[in-house]
């Protein structure tokens, strides 16, 4: 089992869609989780940061922590051909390495 | 304020040759981490780096090696280049280690001929 699970994709959303990104991890005592965006040739940008069970959100996303079932999802409202990209999930384990998931690629079509 | 800077961006080697890879964090960042990407693995921690110490490291061969100076700038080692080794190098940096969120560098890509 990966220690961070996502799926591939492509995920294909059509534009002012709400495109879902998931994420699983193994690690039950990993504390901190991020979200990470990268485009085609550029290196990953932080998106969203969330530690605590529940829903975060930042304009258009809204990340979301269910510890107990070692879920993390991402909701991006009103989907826009720019948000076209990989999203990387990512999680601190409990021994202060940040581990990756392999990452969704989104196309959100005009 | 400016961001993570990695230097250089783009590097050719051949098979058996060295090569050292340099990294200054966002200004007031202490902590810088390592990661290579390739296709295949995705992203893949390094080691990371604090006050001049290494502080964690991943599953790598002692061929990949790291440093901190005194003003947080980093630099990666890698001898005896492999073919394998032709990836995406990452840095990000944060303000602690405690402070959990990274920012990155945009990457020296190395192609190992």
């Amino acid at each position: 089992q990966k220690e961070v699970e996502q799926n591939s994709g492509p995920l294909s959303v059509p534009e002012g869609a709400i495109a879902s990104l998931n994420c699983t991890y193994s690690d039950r005592g990993s504390q901190s989780f991020f979200w990470y965006r990268q485009y085609s040739g550029k290196s990953p940008e932080l998106i969203m940061s969330i530690y605590s069970n529940g829903d975060k959100e930042d304009g258009r996303f809204t990340a979301q922590l269910n510890k107990a079932s070692q879920y993390v999802s991402l909701l991006i409202r009103d989907s826009q051909p720019s948000d076209s990209a990989t999203y990387l999930c990512a999680v601190k384990s409990n021994t202060g390495k940040l581990i990756f998931g392999q990452g969704t690629t989104l196309q959100v079509k005009p | 304020k400016a961001g993570v800077t990695q230097t250089p961006r783009y590097l050719i080697k051949t098979r058996g040759q060295q090569v050292t890879l340099s990294c200054s964090p966002i200004s007031g960042h202490r902590s810088v981490s390592w990661y290579q990407q390739t296709p295949g693995q995705g992203l893949q921690f390094l080691f990371e780096y604090f006050s001049e110490t290494q502080r964690n490291k991943g599953n790598f061969p002692g061929r990949f090696s790291g440093r901190q100076f005194s003003n947080s700038r980093s630099e990666m080692n890698v001898s005896t280049l492999e073919l394998g080794d032709s990836a995406l190098y990452l840095c990000a940096s944060s303000l602690t280690l405690a402070l959990n969120e990274q920012f990155f560098g945009p990457g020296t890509r190395l192609t190992v001929l």
